[in-house]
């Protein structure tokens, strides 16, 4: 099983300022990663796959980069409806693995 | 629009048994692969099964792996997971999910779950 592991697990952010995060594969995924943003109380949203494709209307301040164990996650400018959960997960083996998640919170 | 719409949800004892309904909407179900992620209380996300757009191919996790089974009616547009032999462990938010275009593995499309709480 490919464990995904992610950093920080919280991140304090003022609004305006740029957050990255980080996500770490314990082998090689290619660019078969994907990154999720959840809110407390809704179901997780797709914002990248393919490590950098940003998903249909998520908005251009979202960007993925990365390949093989070694992925970013960056927010240019975060607003206030950016603060949330994201998950990153690998699809390129079975079983599908999820990292446990980085909180990004207001500072 | 794409919709996602689970049910079946609720109390359960442990050593139970219970299935989880997903009501596809706004595209053809029988062209794509779906699965189950699972979020217990306050933790992060797991996922549970997939399912090939045909029906002939299914992956488990290993801790579900030999008591749930994943299924789909492309007819009526519908996934299913049946659990049997539940644990207190396996109390979650259990979420419907569909594989992105071109049957990539990723989470495109997500339902908005139901909960499943296994306690006696």
């Amino acid at each position: 099983e490919i464990v995904m592991t992610q950093s920080p697990a919280t991140l304090s952010v003022s609004p305006g300022e740029r957050a990255t995060l980080s996500c770490r594969a314990s082998q090689s995924v290619s660019s078969n990663l994907a990154w999720y943003q959840q809110k407390p109380g809704q179901a997780p949203r797709l914002l990248i796959y393919g490590a950098s494709t940003r998903a249909t209307v998520i908005p251009a301040r979202f960007s993925g980069s990365g390949s093989g164990t070694e992925f970013t996650l960056t927010i240019s400018s975060l607003q206030s409806e950016d603060f949330a959960v994201y998950y990153c997960q690998q699809y390129n083996n079975w079983p599908l693995t999820f990292g446990g998640g980085t909180k990004v919170e207001i500072k | 629009e794409v919709q996602l719409l689970e049910s079946g949800g609720g109390l359960v004892q442990p050593g139970g048994s219970l299935r989880l309904s997903c009501a596809a909407s706004g595209f053809t179900l029988s062209s794509y692969g779906m699965r189950w992620v699972r979020q217990a209380p306050g933790k992060g996300l797991e996922w549970v099964s997939d399912i090939s757009a045909s029906g002939r191919t299914t992956h488990y996790g290993d801790s579900v792996k030999g008591r749930f089974t994943i299924s789909r009616d492309n007819s009526k547009n519908i996934l299913y997971l049946q659990m049997n032999g539940l644990r207190a462990e396996d109390t979650a938010v259990y979420y419907c999910a569909r594989r992105g275009e071109g049957n990539l593995l990723h989470f495109e499309y997500w339902g908005q779950g139901t909960l499943v709480t296994v306690s006696s």
